[in-house]
Order: structure tokens, then C-alpha cells, then sequence
């Protein structure tokens, strides 16, 4: 069972937004950054979003974090059926000492 | 823009160790913090241990125990070894890298690793 709670799946039209949740506590994402990691088929997960909400270079502005409490949130605006992957969030958790990560949650592009 | 690729056997048998290394490209490695993380089939991301070269090391505690993280900067590589190997350590293993302890920025492409008699 992950520590962090992400959705299952998301979906959505081609040019749509979306967003999805990440959901912890005080110990990890209530305290800590979140960083959200893409993971094409296939492939290794790539960074998209560090620190809540910042974008490496590189990373189109499509993509943004925001962060209010414990949870953390992904967004995708004008959505390409190349952004169908599955997206994970992360996180240090002062607690146990360790990186936790969500279960992911899958996009699916309609 | 660092490079990683992880080599290591595929296939282990069931209580022997693991030996996993990472092979850095595009600076070295004595600047940046290195990780093992490791993803069990249709599963979702395991963090197990990050090393900054010189410095502090952090293990996941529940595998602390197994663990052994180095780096050789002559190599430029860093290693993992797991002990008592299981069924449940079935996984594709991932090194990743970056000048900031928190993300993770670079990655490798992974490498399957299989427990099995």
C-alpha cells in the first residue's frame, strides 16, 4: 500500500485539462516538496515537477503542481494523445526516514 | 545533462545478492546525489537508498539491512548490492541522479531483474 494516495486512472479528451490528486500528510507532503514523475510505456518515469510546483527545463508550461495542505495536484492543459502515460507523485517523509511515492494514477487520452 | 545506465545479471537466484551498478555520463559523480529505486511489475515506484557522494547515505528502512550504495568516481559509477534475495525483489531496478536531494532528475532506462531457481 502507498503512502501517498493518488486515483487510479483519469481520462479525458484531446485539448482538455485534467488534473489529478496526491494525497498525504503532515510527515511527508503537508511538510515536504512533491515532485510528480511521468511515466510513458515502457519507459523510465521522468521528472516533470519539483519542489510543488516548478517545471525543469524543458517541461511545456502545460504542465503545472500546486500544493494546499497535505495534497498535492497535477495539471495538464491541452491535453496530446502523447501526454497518455501513467503519473507519479513523490515525496521525502520526515517520519520514516524515506522517499514515498503514490500508486500512480493513469491518463488515458480519449 | 547526465547519462545513467544500469547493467546487472537479469536473472538471481533466490537467496543470493544482487549486484547492480550505474554507469554515469556527463559529469562526475563526486557533485550530485545518486538513487536506487525499484518498480515490482505493473506496481508502482519503491525508493530503496540515495548516496551523496562523500557524504550522507539514507536507506529505505525496511530494506536497510540488504543494502549496501558506493560510488567509485575513477568508474564514474555507483553500485548496489541486495542481499537474501526473494521472489519479492522481482523488479525493474532504476538508478537516478541529480544535483538536488529532493527529486529525482535524471534516470536510467532500468534493468529487469528476475529472482528465480
Amino acid at each position: 500500500q502507498s503512502m501517498l494516495t493518488q486515483p487510479p486512472s483519469v481520462s479525458a479528451a484531446p485539448g482538455q485539462t485534467v488534473t489529478m490528486s496526491c494525497s498525504g500528510s503532515t510527515s511527508n507532503t503537508g511538510n515536504n516538496y512533491v515532485s510528480w514523475y511521468q511515466q510513458l510505456p515502457g519507459t523510465a518515469p521522468k521528472l516533470l515537477i519539483y519542489d510543488n510546483n516548478k517545471r525543469p527545463s524543458g517541461i511545456p508550461d502545460r504542465f503545472s503542481g500546486s500544493k494546499s495542505g497535505t495534497s498535492a495536484t497535477l495539471g495538464i492543459t491541452g491535453l496530446q494523445t502523447a501526454d497518455e502515460a501513467d503519473y507519479y507523485c513523490g515525496s521525502w517523509d520526515s517520519s520514516l526516514r524515506a522517499w514515498v511515492f503514490g500508486g500512480g494514477t493513469k491518463l488515458t487520452v480519449l | 545533462q547526465l547519462q545513467l545506465q544500469e547493467s546487472g545479471p537479469g536473472l538471481v537466484k533466490p537467496s543470493e545478492t544482487l549486484s547492480l551498478t550505474c554507469t554515469v555520463s556527463g559529469d562526475s559523480i563526486s557533485d550530485y546525489y545518486w538513487s536506487w529505486i525499484r518498480q515490482t511489475p505493473g506496481k508502482g515506484l519503491e525508493w530503496i537508498a540515495t548516496m551523496f557522494y562523500g557524504g550522507t547515505t539514507k536507506y529505505n528502512p525496511s530494506l536497510k539491512s540488504r543494502i549496501t550504495i558506493s560510488g567509485d568516481t575513477s568508474k564514474s559509477l555507483f553500485s548496489l548490492k541486495l542481499t537474501s534475495m526473494t521472489a519479492a525483489d522481482t523488479a525493474v531496478y532504476f538508478c537516478a541522479g541529480g544535483g538536488y536531494g529532493d527529486r529525482f532528475e535524471f534516470w536510467g532506462r532500468g534493468s529487469l531483474v528476475t529472482v528465480s531457481s
